[in-house]
């Protein structure tokens, strides 16, 4: 019944270390979402794919890159992990044909020692 | 830049009492979203408000959007504990559906 899959749920990395996150969807969306959100605050969208089309907002910092190597699966590398980049990783999809909302996956929490 | 601010940032109720939350903005939206989003999980969406004055009710939960499309409230009736979470309202922008997520209601009804 599974739409937004994201695996892990939980990631711990060390500092420096590179670290991938996953997200793969059911929904056959032609658009995928990768949001930051830190603790108790609203997600920062870093970027985003329609189709195989890669759209990065102006702020997202180099070390943040994706890969969509199909439609259903999107990836998020962070190159070299900061304590700062400690957060809750939002996938989330959508068709943008039909206008439909966004669907958002349940988060990997990214823990960086 | 953040674009929609949500007030209060923090709310600590009893249950069984009202509340409401506010989401300002200075630009227009084609449409704006409320999410609800529990602790380790994703937002989830509530409700979609579309039309300036449209009014919108989820069994307790009573949405506005304000006539000019730059705010929106949603308001709390007898909250319960489950009513318990992180409240965002999210401004749609644009031919590219992108969300300008607001700053975020911290909720928790007491038992």
């Amino acid at each position: 019944d599974a739409m937004v899959i994201q695996n892990p749920r939980y990631q711990v990395t060390q500092f420096g270390k590179p670290v991938t996150l996953s997200c793969s969807q059911t929904l056959n969306h032609n658009v995928m979402y990768w949001y930051q959100q830190k603790s108790s605050q609203a997600p920062k969208l870093l970027f985003h794919y329609y189709d195989k089309d890669f759209n990065n907002e102006a702020d997202t910092p180099d070390n943040f890159q994706s890969r969509r190597p199909n439609t259903s699966f999107c990836f998020l590398d962070i190159r070299s992990p900061g304590l700062g980049d400690a957060a809750m990783y939002l996938c989330a999809t959508r068709n943008r044909d039909t206008q439909e909302t966004q669907y958002f996956g349940p988060g990997t929490r990214l823990l960086v020692l | 830049t953040q674009l929609l601010e949500q007030s209060p940032q923090f709310l600590s109720i009893q249950e069984g009492e009202n509340l409401t939350v506010y989401c300002n903005s200075s630009s227009v939206f084609s449409s704006l979203q409320w999410y609800r989003q529990e602790p380790g999980e994703g937002p989830v969406l509530l409700v979609t408000v579309v039309t300036g004055g449209e009014v919108k009710k989820l069994k307790r939960l009573t949405f506005q959007f304000g006539d000019a499309r730059k705010d929106s409230s949603l308001h709390i009736t007898a909250a319960q504990p489950g009513d318990t979470g992180l409240y965002l309202c999210a401004g749609v922008r644009g031919a590219t559906n992108k969300l300008i997520f607001g700053t975020g209601t911290l909720l928790a009804v007491q038992p």
